[in-house]
């Protein structure tokens, strides 16, 4: 799978969007790009996933750029439930070996009032 | 629904016991993994399952066994603890293929210090 490199971390006000950049420059052309996060010590949440359309769901956007090298998760209005690890992820959907994910350390993301 | 649910929570243990942590889930998954986090760290995966009968290691397997004899339930095994598997233990689960989106449901995870 393809490596990706996310800021340590990063500050956002409350009610403003809060843009989380990711970096997968090495991504392969049958690779989708995943976002999750993970509030205080729970177990990691979905977001949003996607292959080279941008995609928007409840929750966020995901914007990928046209060589698909890297992306962006928007989070439209931020809130103080919304800071959390987040983690960018890329990986395939169709072999067994796909499923070998591990999670980097991600953006820690604090929004404050 | 439940989800995925892990048993216990919490657990203290002494260097050299057993134990195992249970993951069950109520989905229909093919796909179940178990990951461990470490203070400040990501998840990194310990093992994997693609269905049952079927498991492969992940990233960090040592010292820890699976098995998978229904669909429901992946259970994780520590032969002999040892302290540098305190930790918090994750367990999760998906279709497989190109089933539903790919996602992966999380449990809430299970607390474990080895003294």
């Amino acid at each position: 799978d393809a490596k990706t490199t996310q800021p340590t971390s990063m500050d956002c006000a409350e009610g403003r969007a809060a843009n989380l950049p990711c970096n997968h420059s090495t991504i392969s052309g049958n690779e989708y790009v995943y976002w999750y996060r993970q509030i205080h010590s729970q177990g990691p949440q979905y977001i949003i996933h996607g292959l080279k359309n941008n995609e928007t769901n409840e929750m966020a956007s995901l914007i990928i750029t046209e060589d698909r090298k890297s992306s962006t998760l928007i989070l439209p209005h931020a809130t103080l439930r919304d800071t959390a690890v987040y983690y960018c992820i890329v990986r395939r959907r169709l072999y067994s070996n796909d499923y070998k994910l591990s999670f980097g350390a991600g953006t820690t993301v604090t929004v404050r009032a | 629904n439940a989800g995925v649910t892990q048993t216990p929570k919490f657990q203290v243990l002494k260097t050299g016991q057993s134990m195992t942590l249970q993951c069950a889930q109520d989905m229909n998954h093919e796909y179940m993994s178990w990951y461990r986090q470490d203070p400040g760290m990501g998840l990194r995966l310990i093992h994997y399952s693609v269905g049952a009968g079927i498991t492969d290691q992940g990233e960090v397997p040592n010292g820890y066994n699976v098995s998978r004899s229904t669909t429901e339930d992946f259970p994780l095994r520590l032969l002999s603890a040892a302290p540098s598997q305190t930790s918090v233990y994750f367990c999760a689960s998906s279709y497989s293929g190109t089933s539903g989106t790919g996602e992966l449901f999380f449990g809430e995870g299970s607390r474990l210090t080895v003294l």
